[in-house]
Formats: structure tokens, C-alpha cells, sequence
């Protein structure tokens, strides 16, 4: 059964810093994986995806990394901003398995 | 990106009550949709699976008798919550998939169960 870990599960840093959010899974046999984000009360906004046969994936300021063999990712969060405070879910599968979420990392930006 | 939505997106209702949650692809045709359920401060988990014109497949440890899910349609999928009780209060989440992709997911539905 698949497991999907994530740490740290809270963070608080101030404006500005950079950051990186790890996730790992016990099953690499998986179709991709996705980085959500959450605000309290509301329902997921994708971030982004990366198929298994890719490394990385880009968006604005934010990165993401597979490594599929290892069974780890990473959400790098570049020149952070208040607004980035949610709760960010990694979520691995896909295919007609549907997704394993991990526990999520609540994520705090001090002004 | 492609669109779900889903209707109520809240809900209050009597412990014994039945609840009807719909699910809809607007903008694609969905080959299989989805069904999470989120408690408090908890993450996702997997409810079922459907695919059009077929049976639900249920996670282990979700009733498939309490929850009813229907398939009927490419765009349609429903969730009915029957004789809910309150520890059914919960945020039940669903999304679409059209091509073992990426999955989209529709904006939530929040149960109360008094």
C-alpha cells in the first residue's frame, strides 16, 4: 500500500526566504506525482505535475523535483511572499488508482 | 485547465437523512472521476473510483452501501450519502480524470450532519 509522507508538517518563515517542502512515497511505481495547495476551508488548487518520466517541473517561483527511484520530491518555493500561506499536499498515483496524499505541510509566510 | 464542479457546495442536514452530491466535467469528458473524503485537519483519502456505466470500486473500509456513487454519464458522477449521521460530517472532494493524466479536482462539498 502506497504511503506518502511529508515534511515538515508546519512551517514559519519570513518573508522573502526561499524554501523547500519534501515529500516521499514508498511505491515508485506510480503514473505521477502532483503538488496542491490548500487554503483553510477550500478545495485544491493543482501547483503542478510531473509525469514519471519527468525530473522537474517549473512554475513563476515554484519548482518541483522527482525522483522516482528514491521515492522523493521536493516543492522548492522561491522569494516567498504572505500569500504563499496554505497548506501545501503532495499527492502520488494517477492512472486508475487515483491519488495518496501525504498529511500535507501548513505552511506560514511572516510579513 | 479543464473545470469540475460540484453542487451543494455546503450542506446542512438531520442525522437519518439522505444527501445527494453532484459531481460534473464541464469542459471534458471525464473516463473515470474520483471520491475523497477530508476530515478536520486531516489530509485526502480515497473513497471509490467509478467509471462511467460500471460499478464503483470502493477503498477498503468504505461502505458501499452507505455511500452510493453513480456513474451515469462522462460528465455525471453522484455521491449519495445515505442515513447520514454525524460522523459522516465531512469535506467530500471529487475529481475527473479523461486520460490516466492529470486529475482535476472539483471546488468541494461540505457536510454537516446535525
Amino acid at each position: 500500500k502506497q504511503e506518502v509522507t511529508q515534511i515538515p508538517a508546519a512551517l514559519s518563515v519570513p518573508e522573502g526566504e526561499n524554501l523547500v517542502l519534501n515529500c516521499s512515497f514508498t511505491d515508485s511505481a506510480i503514473y505521477n506525482l502532483q503538488w496542491f495547495r490548500q487554503d483553510p476551508g477550500k478545495g485544491l488548487t493543482s501547483l503542478l505535475l510531473i509525469q514519471s518520466s519527468q525530473r522537474e517541473q517549473t512554475s513563476g517561483r515554484l519548482n518541483a523535483s522527482l525522483d522516482k527511484s528514491s521515492g522523493r520530491s521536493t516543492l522548492y518555493i522561491a522569494a516567498s511572499q504572505p500569500g504563499d500561506s496554505a497548506t501545501y499536499l503532495c499527492a502520488v498515483g494517477g492512472g486508475a488508482d487515483g491519488l495518496t496524499f501525504g498529511k500535507g505541510t501548513h505552511l506560514i509566510i511572516q510579513p | 485547465g479543464a473545470v469540475v464542479s460540484q453542487h451543494p457546495s455546503r450542506v446542512i442536514c438531520k442525522s437519518g437523512t439522505s444527501v445527494k452530491i453532484e459531481c460534473r466535467s464541464l469542459d471534458f469528458q471525464a473516463t473515470t472521476m474520483f471520491w475523497y473524503r477530508q476530515f478536520p485537519k486531516k489530509s485526502l483519502m480515497l473513497m471509490a473510483t467509478s467509471n462511467e456505466g460500471s460499478k464503483a470500486t470502493y477503498e477498503q473500509g468504505v461502505e458501499k452501501d452507505k455511500f452510493l456513487i453513480n456513474h451515469a454519464s462522462l460528465t455525471l458522477s453522484t455521491l449519495t450519502v445515505t442515513s447520514a449521521h454525524p460522523e459522516d460530517s465531512s469535506f467530500y472532494i471529487c475529481s475527473g480524470d479523461f486520460s490516466y493524466n492529470e486529475q482535476f479536482f472539483g471546488p468541494g462539498t461540505r457536510l454537516t450532519v446535525l
